[in-house]
C-alpha cells in the first residue's frame, strides 16, 4: 500500500515552454501532497504544499506563476513548470500525506526535468 | 524551526559489517522523526518512522533507530549491511501532532557505500 506515482519520469523541453507534472497517489486518498526540489547530490527542498480544493502554500523563495500547482482531486496533484528555463532544470519529487492521520508522507519516484 | 543534521556526508562499510548512521535534531518539543532512502534516480522509500512509544522503532529492510531525546539523536542501525544497502540515507523530521498538514525538514543525506 502507500504508493504514489509521477507521469513523466523525465521529460526534455525546449527552453519557454511548459511542462507538467502529475503526481497521484494509487492506493490511498491525499487531501495534501507536497512538491520538492532536489539538486545533484542535495537534499531535499520543499517548493510546495498542495491541498486539495484550494490554493498550494509556496514556500519562500518559489516563484507561484512559475511553478503552478493545481490538486483537482484527493488523489491527483499537478506542478506545471511556466516557461521553463535551463535553470529550472532538476529532479521534482512530490508527495502525499496519508489521509489516515499517521502523519506520514509517501513519495513518487521523482522526475528528471532537463531544459535546453 | 526544527532542524536536522546529519554529521556524516559519505560512509563506507564492507559487507556484512554494522552500520550505524547519524541524525540529531532540534525541536522545541517531541517531534515526529523518519528516515527515508533514496537510490539514485529514484524517490524517496520510508524505513521506519517514531511518533511516540516505544524509542526503538523497526523498519523494513532490517533497519531500526533509536530515538534518544537527552541527545536529540535518531540514529538509523543495522546489524548486518548488504550491497544492496548501497544508498542516499535521509533523516527527517515533522513538527508532530499538529492536526496539520505537516512539512518535514530533510537532513542533507548520507551517502552509504558498501564494498564487497
Amino acid at each position: 500500500g502507500a504508493v504514489v506515482s509521477q507521469h513523466p519520469s523525465w521529460v526534455i523541453c525546449k527552453s519557454g515552454t511548459s511542462v507538467k507534472i502529475e503526481c497521484r497517489s494509487l492506493d490511498f486518498q491525499a487531501t495534501t501532497m507536497f512538491w520538492y526540489r532536489q539538486f545533484p547530490k542535495q537534499s531535499l527542498m520543499l517548493m510546495a504544499t498542495s491541498n486539495e480544493g484550494s490554493k498550494a502554500t509556496y514556500e519562500q523563495g518559489v516563484e507561484k506563476d512559475k511553478f503552478l500547482i493545481n490538486h483537482a482531486s484527493l488523489t491527483l496533484s499537478t506542478l506545471t513548470v511556466t516557461s521553463a528555463h535551463p535553470e529550472d532544470s532538476s529532479f521534482y519529487i512530490c508527495s502525499a500525506r496519508d489521509m489516515s492521520g499517521a502523519e506520514t508522507q509517501y513519495f513518487g519516484p521523482g522526475t528528471r526535468l532537463l531544459v535546453l | 524551526a526544527q532542524s536536522v543534521t546529519q554529521p556524516d556526508i559519505h560512509i563506507t562499510v564492507s559487507e556484512g559489517a554494522s552500520l550505524e548512521l547519524r541524525c540529531n535534531y532540534s525541536y522545541g518539543a517531541t517531534p515526529y522523526l523518519f528516515w527515508y532512502v533514496q537510490s539514485p534516480g529514484q524517490g524517496l522509500q520510508l524505513l521506519l518512522k517514531y511518533f511516540s512509544g516505544d524509542t526503538l522503532v523497526q523498519g523494513i529492510k532490517g533497519f531500526e533507530a533509536e530515538f534518544k531525546r537527552s541527545q536529540s539523536s535518531f540514529n538509523l542501525r543495522k546489524p548486518s549491511v548488504h550491497w544492496s544497502d548501497a544508498a542516499e540515507y535521509f533523516c527527517a523530521v515533522g513538527p508532530g501532532r499538529t492536526g496539520t498538514a505537516s512539512k518535514l525538514t530533510f537532513g542533507t543525506g548520507t551517502r552509504l557505500q558498501v564494498t564487497l
